[in-house]
């Protein structure tokens, strides 16, 4: 099994509509978990943590299942500024000096 | 503050050229990283260090050396570039332990040929 695996897509949606990206990880140690955006030709940058209990930031809303190894993003309400791949990123191994585990990615394309 | 800084942005190697990407931060991290990134690959971690005077392997060293001889500074060099080096190489840095400080520095658009 991959380390941190999401489906690459790309996932082509008009504006206006809801979109699900999921991601799984292999160690059920893990702690930490993330949602990066990266822009094309650009740094990823840190668009949300993902919490057990769940957590939602305006349009966007992460949630963690612990049990499956799986951590989900929705984006409700997608704007065309939202076209970006959205990277899935794990502490895998645990502890304070762990390195974050990074997923190849999901495109994200919202058309007028 | 500048946050994570590199240069250059662009580099063209031939096979067997050396070179050091440069790397710096002022936002007193001690977690420093590199990582290179293909296409179908996502991110990759190559070196990094949890404080000056201590670096390690990441997931892909080999081809590569760093150093950390201050708490700013993080060069990653390349001993005789190779073809499969052709990359985008990404540094970053972050306050030990706390993750949502993490930075991404523009990145260095590495061709080898």
């Amino acid at each position: 099994r991959k380390e941190v695996e999401q489906d690459p897509g790309p996932f082509n949606v008009p504006e206006g509509a809801t979109v699900a990206f999921n991601c799984t990880y292999s160690n059920s140690a893990s702690q930490s978990f993330f949602w990066y955006r990266q822009d094309c030709r650009k740094e990823p940058k840190l668009l949300m943590s993902v919490y057990s209990s769940g957590n939602e930031d305006g349009r966007f809303t992460a949630q963690l299942n612990r049990a499956s190894q799986y951590i989900s993003l929705l984006i409700r309400d997608s704007k065309l500024s939202d076209s970006a791949t959205y990277l899935c990123v794990v502490n895998l191994y645990g502890g304070s000096q762990g390195n974050l585990i990074f997923g190849k990615g999901t495109k994200l394309s919202v058309k007028p | 503050n500048a946050g994570v800084t590199q240069t250059p942005k662009f580099q063209v190697l031939k096979t067997g050229q050396s070179m050091t990407l440069q790397c710096a931060q002022d936002m007193n991290h001690e977690y420093m990283s590199w990582y290179r990134q293909d296409p179908g690959m996502g991110l990759r971690l190559i070196h990094y260090s949890v404080g000056a005077g201590i670096t390690d392997q990441g997931e892909v060293p080999n081809g590569y050396n760093v150093s950390r001889s201050t708490t700013e500074d993080f060069p990653l060099r390349l001993l005789s570039a190779a073809p499969s080096q052709t990359s985008v190489y990404f540094c970053a840095s972050r306050e030990t332990g706390v993750w949502e400080t993490q930075y991404f520095g523009p990145g260095t658009r590495l061709l080898v040929l």
